[in-house]
C-alpha cells in the first residue's frame, strides 16, 4: 500500500531564504507527482506535476525534483517571500487517483 | 482560464439527512474524483469516475455514499445519510484523457465543500 510521508511538518523561516521540502513514498510505482499548495480553509492549487519519466519541473522561483528509484521527491522554493506561507502537499498518482502527504505548513516572516 | 468549480461552499446538515454536494469539472476533461480532507488530517480519496461509471473507490466509499454525472457537465456526490464523522472538506477534481507512455495528466480541483453535520 503506497505511503506518502513528508518532513518537516512544519518549516518557519525569514523572507528571502531558499528553502526545501521533502516528500517520500513507498511504492516507486507511481505515475506522476504532483505539488499542491493549500491556503487555511482553502482548496488545492495545483503547482507543479512531475512525470514520471522526468527528473524535474521547474515554475518560477518553484523547482521540484523526483527520484523514483529512492521513493523522494523534494520542492525547492527559491528567495522566499511571507506571501509563500501556507500548506504544500505532495501527493502520487497510483492508478489514476492521488495519494497525498500529510503536508508542511510553511510560514515565511518579513 | 477553465477551472472546477463547486457548490455549496458551505453545507451544514443534520445527522441522518441526505446531501447532495455539486462540481462542474473542466469541460473537455473525462476523469473525475471526489476526495475529502478531515479538518487536520491528509487529504484522501474517495471515488474516481470515468465513462459514466465508477472506475475506482477507496473503503471509506461505503454504501452511504453515490456519484452521478446527470448531464454532461454536472458531477454530484450524493451522501444518503450523514453521520458526524463525514463532517469535512469534500474537493472534486478532474483530469483529461489518459495519456498513454506519458503517463496520466495533472489533476485540477475545485474550491471545496465544507460540509458540518451536527
Amino acid at each position: 500500500k503506497q505511503e506518502v510521508t513528508q518532513i518537516p511538518a512544519a518549516l518557519s523561516v525569514p523572507e528571502g531564504e531558499n528553502l526545501v521540502l521533502n516528500c517520500s513514498f513507498t511504492d516507486s510505482a507511481i505515475y506522476n507527482l504532483q505539488w499542491f499548495r493549500q491556503d487555511p480553509g482553502k482548496g488545492l492549487t495545483s503547482l507543479l506535476l512531475i512525470q514520471s519519466s522526468q527528473r524535474e519541473q521547474t515554475s518560477g522561483r518553484l523547482n521540484a525534483s523526483l527520484d523514483k528509484s529512492s521513493g523522494r521527491s523534494t520542492l525547492y522554493i527559491a528567495a522566499s517571500q511571507p506571501g509563500d506561507s501556507a500548506t504544500y502537499l505532495c501527493a502520487v498518482s497510483s492508478r489514476g487517483k492521488l495519494i497525498f502527504g500529510q503536508g508542511t505548513e510553511l510560514s515565511v516572516k518579513p | 482560464e477553465p477551472e472546477v468549480t463547486q457548490t455549496p461552499s458551505h453545507q451544514v446538515t443534520q445527522m441522518g439527512q441526505e446531501v447532495i454536494l455539486r462540481c462542474v469539472p473542466i469541460s473537455n476533461h473525462l476523469y473525475f474524483y471526489w476526495y475529502r480532507q478531515i479538518l487536520g488530517q491528509k487529504v484522501e480519496f474517495l471515488v474516481s469516475f470515468y465513462n459514466n461509471e465508477i472506475s475506482e473507490k477507496s473503503e471509506i466509499f461505503d454504501d452511504q455514499f453515490s456519484v452521478e454525472r446527470p448531464d454532461g457537465s454536472n458531477f454530484t456526490l450524493k451522501i444518503r445519510s450523514t453521520k458526524l464523522e463525514d463532517s469535512a472538506m469534500y474537493f472534486c477534481a478532474s483530469r483529461t484523457k489518459r495519456g498513454g507512455l506519458a503517463g496520466d495528466y495533472e489533476q485540477y480541483f475545485g474550491p471545496g465543500t465544507r460540509l458540518t453535520v451536527t
